[in-house]
């Protein structure tokens, strides 16, 4: 089993440009997420959805977008690239919403 | 406002000796405590908590949830250069939020 798997594993955006962060998982789990870490800040929701078909907003939704296409996979849409979005990235899945979490490895993105 | 505070922010100690360290929280409508080890990457899981007084363990490491005292403590005996990480605390509520603290930076030298 790969577990969480994500990619791209790094990115440079210049300001304004678009990109989505894909996110995949084996372990036929309801629930995934998205966060971002930031140095001092620790990570923070983005996004979340409990299970297949919803998605709700986190703590800091604003300049992301979501889709959950299937059980499997959960992608993170940026629509116009800030420089506050440079960021490590990570997405997690759990069997349900409050359980543990399994992270990917993460995507470190620089926005110029 | 909901909020996750850990300390100390960092510390460092020999192999062998027992660290403790601290998880306290602000959030209402409290479901779960969850400890994660993050070494160079991705967070890995190591407690969930949802229950005061009961101590859950794994070798090593224990920890334990005071819902009175909206706190929680991991316990780390014995320690090892292995144990060298930092270590997250989260927790979440019924409304579906999970917040994270910024972590305790630990340091074990041999």
């Amino acid at each position: 089993n790969a577990g969480v798997t994500q990619t791209p594993k790094f990115q440079v955006l210049k300001t304004g440009q678009s990109m989505t962060l894909q996110c995949a998982q084996d372990m036929n789990h309801n629930s995934m997420y998205w966060y971002r870490q930031d140095p001092g800040m620790g990570l923070r929701l983005i996004y979340y959805s409990a299970s297949e078909g919803t998605t709700d907003k986190g703590e800091v939704p604003n300049g992301y977008n979501v889709s959950r296409l299937n059980k499997r996979e959960f992608s993170l849409r940026l629509e116009s690239a800030a420089p506050s979005q440079t960021s490590v990235y990570f997405c997690a899945s759990s069997e349900n919403f409050w359980y543990e979490q399994y992270f990917g490895p993460g995507t470190r993105l620089t926005v110029t | 406002e909901d909020k996750v505070v850990q300390s100390p922010l960092s510390l460092v100690v020999h192999e062998g000796d027992t660290v403790t360290l601290n998880c306290s929280y602000e959030v209402t409508n409290f479901r779960s405590l969850l400890w994660y080890k993050q070494e160079k990457k991705a967070p890995t899981f190591l407690f969930m908590l949802t229950s005061s007084g009961i101590e859950k363990k794994s070798g090593r490491l224990s920890s334990i949830l005071d819902k009175k005292e909206l706190s929680s403590i991991l316990n780390i005996t014995a320690t090892q250069t292995g144990d060298s990480a930092i270590y997250l605390c989260a927790v979440s509520n019924t409304g579906n939020q999970f917040y994270f603290g910024t972590g305790t930076s630990l340091t074990v030298i041999p």
